[in-house]
């Protein structure tokens, strides 16, 4: 699977949308993108995948660059409770039953300050 | 759907005891994840179950560690004579697999400390 680098911490404001990069300069074609975020003490929590196109569900929007090379993970107003640490992980599709762990990096610690 | 479950949500033991986890995935999953998290680091994959057999073990799993899926539902993993390295963050995921994507649903853990 492809590594990740994402930025160590940021900061976003109550209400604001945050966008959190993540290079993934080396993507296979068949590896997608996916986001999870794990607040204090709490076990990850999905947020959204893709492979290629833009995607959004009721908890972000997912950016995709055209050559896949890097990604951006917007919530778009977010809350104190967004305060957590965001992982991005490039996986490879399930062809064939494979393995299919998630590898984590470090990730983005998001602060929301009000 | 009530979510992966996973207990004790906390457990102290002292060093060379055994402490067996307890993970229930989601109802129909058929793919098991244990991952070990300690502090300040992302989870690590230690093991995986598809359906009751157990496919795949990291280095990370020593061979005082053991897990179990006996019926392909709930999964149980134990440690032995457990040592304060051990100390860490255990990770229960379950999944569907089918087709190219799944997704993983994380329980909320189970923090031991060994004194």
């Amino acid at each position: 699977d492809a590594k990740t680098t994402q930025p160590p911490s940021m900061d976003c404001a109550e209400g604001r949308a945050a966008n959190l990069p993540c290079n993934h300069s080396t993507i296979s074609g068949n590896e997608y993108v996916y986001w999870y975020r794990q607040i204090h003490s709490q076990g990850p929590q999905y947020i959204i995948h893709g492979l290629k196109n833009n995607e959004t569900n009721e908890m972000a929007s997912l950016i995709i660059t055209e050559d896949r090379k890097s990604s951006t993970l917007i919530l778009p107003h977010a809350t104190l409770r967004d305060t957590a640490v965001y992982y991005c992980i490039v996986r490879v599709a399930n062809y064939g039953g494979s393995q299919g762990n998630l590898i984590f990096g470090k990730g983005t610690k998001l602060s929301v300050k009000p | 759907d009530t979510g992966v479950s996973q207990n004790p949500r906390h457990k102290i033991t002292k060093r060379g005891q055994n402490v067996t986890f307890r993970c229930d995935p989601i109802s129909e999953h058929n793919r098991l994840y244990w991952y070990r998290q300690t502090l300040g680091q992302g989870p690590e994959f230690l093991t995986y179950f598809q359906n009751e057999a157990q496919l795949e073990k990291s280095r990370l799993l020593s061979d005082r560690f053991s897990a179990e899926r006996p019926k392909g539902s709930f999964s149980t993993l134990e440690i032995q004579r457990t040592e304060q390295g051990d100390s860490a963050m255990y990770l229960c995921a379950s999944t569907h697999l089918a087709g190219l994507t799944d997704t993983q649903y994380f329980g909320p853990g189970t923090r031991l400390t060994v004194l």
